[in-house]
């Protein structure tokens, strides 16, 4: 069965300081990997989306970003935070070329002071 | 790009009496409309989906409709239960490319009271 972790389960960092979330799938080949932001307890943001190692799309133009150095891993960053970086940051798969059912990680929240 | 509204966006039912969430969706080649409960503190999980070629799903106390036409979709959910207490998420989505990422509406707090 297929299975996502990501981590660390919650970051406090100071502003300014860098930013790495990571995220694995096991169980399945060639997934689309995402990475959602809900900020303030609601709204599930898309930030980036992955379709294949190496390809990134960006959805909205911020201070983060991702990379995907293998199949199953999905890397989230930030060279210096900022005070509205702080969200719940969720990690997500589903199978490529299908429309069906998005999988989310535990999530990581990040809290930037 | 797709657009989701979703409302309300809180919802406060008395123990075994309904709740429906409302979605609106502006892309008309929209085809998948799920629906995510997420408790306090976890991860959003799938409760129920619909796709285009149907207009009505049920699941237990659970049941969406879909409006193709008017282009939207709703939750209705039948003799609530305290724990059906969960901020609830309607998305949409198409085909492939950027049409196949899920965008979701704003969310619905819903506070069952016993």
């Amino acid at each position: 069965s297929q299975t996502i972790h990501q981590w660390p389960a919650t970051l406090v960092q100071p502003v300014g300081s860098p930013l790495s979330l990571e995220c694995t799938v096991e169980g399945t080949s060639n997934p689309n990997l995402y990475w959602y932001r809900q900020a303030a307890g609601r709204g599930l943001q898309l930030l980036f989306y992955s379709v294949g190692i190496g390809q990134i799309s960006s959805e909205v133009p911020q201070n983060l970003s991702a990379s995907r150095p293998q199949d199953r891993q999905f890397i989230l960053s930030s060279k210096k935070l900022l005070l509205s970086d702080s969200g719940f940051y969720l990690c997500a798969w589903k199978l490529a070329g299908v429309t069906g059912e998005l999988f989310f990680g535990e999530g990581s929240r990040l809290t930037v002071l | 790009g797709e657009n989701v509204e979703q409302h309300p966006s809180t919802l406060s039912v008395q123990e075994g009496d309904s709740a429906v969430i409302k979605c609106t969706y502006s892309d008309s080649a929209s085809n998948y409309f799920p629906w995510y409960k997420q408790e306090l503190g976890k991860r959003p999980q799938l409760i129920i989906d619909i796709r285009s070629n149907v207009g009505e799903k049920k699941d237990q106390r659970i049941a969406v409709t879909l409006n193709k036409t008017a282009k939207h979709f709703s939750l209705h959910i039948t003799e609530t239960q305290p724990e059906d207490s969960a901020v609830y998420f309607c998305a949409a989505s198409g085909y492939g490319g950027s049409q196949g990422n899920l965008i979701f509406g704003k969310g619905t707090k819903l506070s069952v009271k016993p």
